[in-house]
């Protein structure tokens, strides 16, 4: 069964440094999206991608954070400058149809990012 | 926000018995969908419903929607242990939110 996949599984880095998560996103799907989940507490979203530009994001996602799609195949989230509350877990997802009626997300198995 | 809001925010269960799990929603929709997330994983789609259907049925589990009430409920029947995850309903639109989901645990 297709699947979304990202990478690293589990990052450390040192408050200030930059971050880059990755993920392949299932290939027939045209949506791409990032959650983030802080221990313990809900799934939030940050943004939403479509045809190589931004369609949503939450006021989470702040000047620090950016989202690329570089080749056909890879959707990263950059965070620039990390501070100790991006500690979190970091979900991507994508979907193949959007506000159709059939807007089925499926999710990676997440990357565990801890900032120090 | 179209975020759902599901109840209770924890139910704890004997194996065998039903689940109930309800969200409620704010505004008007074109569907609902209930995902599952295991601790510490993705979330993981379950079943949508339309706003058009009452009630829908996969598996164990069946879910219905009121949009006069704008609330819907999950309902797992015989429970296993293996069930035990939190709940999510997440409303249409043009993003995804999420509740605080329903944690539920099947003791064995």
């Amino acid at each position: 069964e297709p699947e979304v996949t990202q990478t690293p599984s589990h990052q450390v880095t040192q408050m200030g440094q930059e971050v880059i998560l990755r993920c392949v996103p299932i290939s027939n799907h045209l949506y791409f999206y990032w959650y983030r989940q802080i221990l313990g507490q809900k799934v939030e979203f940050l943004v939403s991608f479509y045809n190589n530009e931004i369609s949503e994001k939450s006021e989470i996602f702040d000047d620090q954070f950016s989202v690329e799609r570089p080749d056909g195949s890879n959707f990263t989230l950059k965070i620039r400058s990390t501070k100790l509350e991006d500690s979190a877990m970091y979900f991507c997802a994508s979907s193949e149809a959007w506000n159709s009626g059939a807007n089925v997300l499926t999710f990676g198995a997440g990357s565990r990012l801890t900032v120090l | 926000s179209q975020q759902g809001e599901e109840d209770p925010q924890a139910l704890s269960i004997q194996e065998g018995e039903n689940a109930t799990m309800n969200c409620s929603y704010k505004t008007s929709i074109n569907n609902l969908q209930w995902y599952r997330q295991n601790s510490g994983r993705g979330l993981v789609h379950l079943i949508l419903i339309r706003s058009n259907e009452r009630e829908k049925h996969s598996g164990r589990l069946r879910v219905t929607l009121d949009t006069s009430k704008k609330s819907s409920s999950l309902l797992i029947t015989a429970s296993r242990a293996a069930d035990t995850a939190s709940y999510f309903c997440a409303t249409d639109g043009n993003q995804f939110y999420f509740g605080t989901g329903t944690s539920l645990t099947v003791i064995p």
